[in-house]
């Protein structure tokens, strides 16, 4: 079956530090990929999106993922985040013969340390 | 922005209500989408909807319904509320062209007591 795993529920980083969280799905071909955010009380904003091509995606907000074939991964990555960073974190698979429907991870909550 | 508008944003109800939470869109997009988000879970399709006078179960059994009679409306109606269906529920649309980006609402967060 088709899956999306992310294997930090929650992860804690000091502002100005680095960040990356994970991302593993389980899927026969290279599926689309994606990443959303969901700050507190709010809806969830498409962050980046891989389709093909160059493995390394830039999004908003200064995150980037890298896919990876060999791992199955997409894993997200800043180099320096900042306290507004602070949000809940989904990776999501749109296998392409799915009629466009996602398939989501649990989410990781990522806490910023002052 | 995405322009898409939910409400109520809290609801906290007693058994046996019927309720219907609203779904706006101003994008003129296609397709919408109704997730259940429970903490710590993975946000699971309930309904979906092609476009006018179109939906679709998603992958989770729900005992909601949903009409789309205007594009830019997409309301859930659970008939008899009970405890179990307390969640959040988003909604999201999508264009028909890039139907994998979706904008999402900022829920409404259902409790029944």
């Amino acid at each position: 079956a088709q899956s999306v795993t992310q294997p930090d529920i929650h992860i804690t980083v000091s502002e100005g530090a680095s960040l990356e969280l994970r991302c593993n799905y389980s899927y026969g071909a290279t599926p689309y990929l994606f990443w959303y955010v969901q700050s507190p009380g709010q809806g969830l904003q498409l962050l980046l999106k891989y389709f093909s091509g160059d493995t390394l995606v830039q999004g908003i907000k200064g995150f980037e993922a890298e896919f990876k074939r060999s791992q199955s991964s997409f894993n997200l990555r800043k180099p320096s985040v900042h306290w507004s960073d602070a949000a809940e974190y989904f990776c999501a698979v749109g296998p392409p013969d799915s009629n466009y429907q996602l398939i989501w991870g649990a989410g990781t909550k990522l806490i910023i340390k002052p | 922005e995405a322009d898409i508008y939910q409400t109520p944003r809290y609801l906290v109800i007693g058994t046996g209500k019927k309720i219907t939470l609203e779904c706006s869109q101003t994008m003129g997009h296609d397709k919408m989408y109704w997730y259940q988000q429970d903490p710590g879970m993975e946000l699971h399709l309930i309904h979906y909807s092609y476009g006018v006078n179109s939906t679709e179960k998603g992958d989770l059994s729900s005992e909601s319904t949903v009409s789309r009679i205007r594009t830019e409306h997409f309301p859930l109606t659970l008939e008899s509320a009970r405890p179990s269906h307390t969640s959040q529920y988003l909604c999201a649309s999508s264009e028909r062209a890039t139907a994998y980006e979706q904008y999402f609402g900022p829920g409404t967060r259902l409790t029944v007591t």
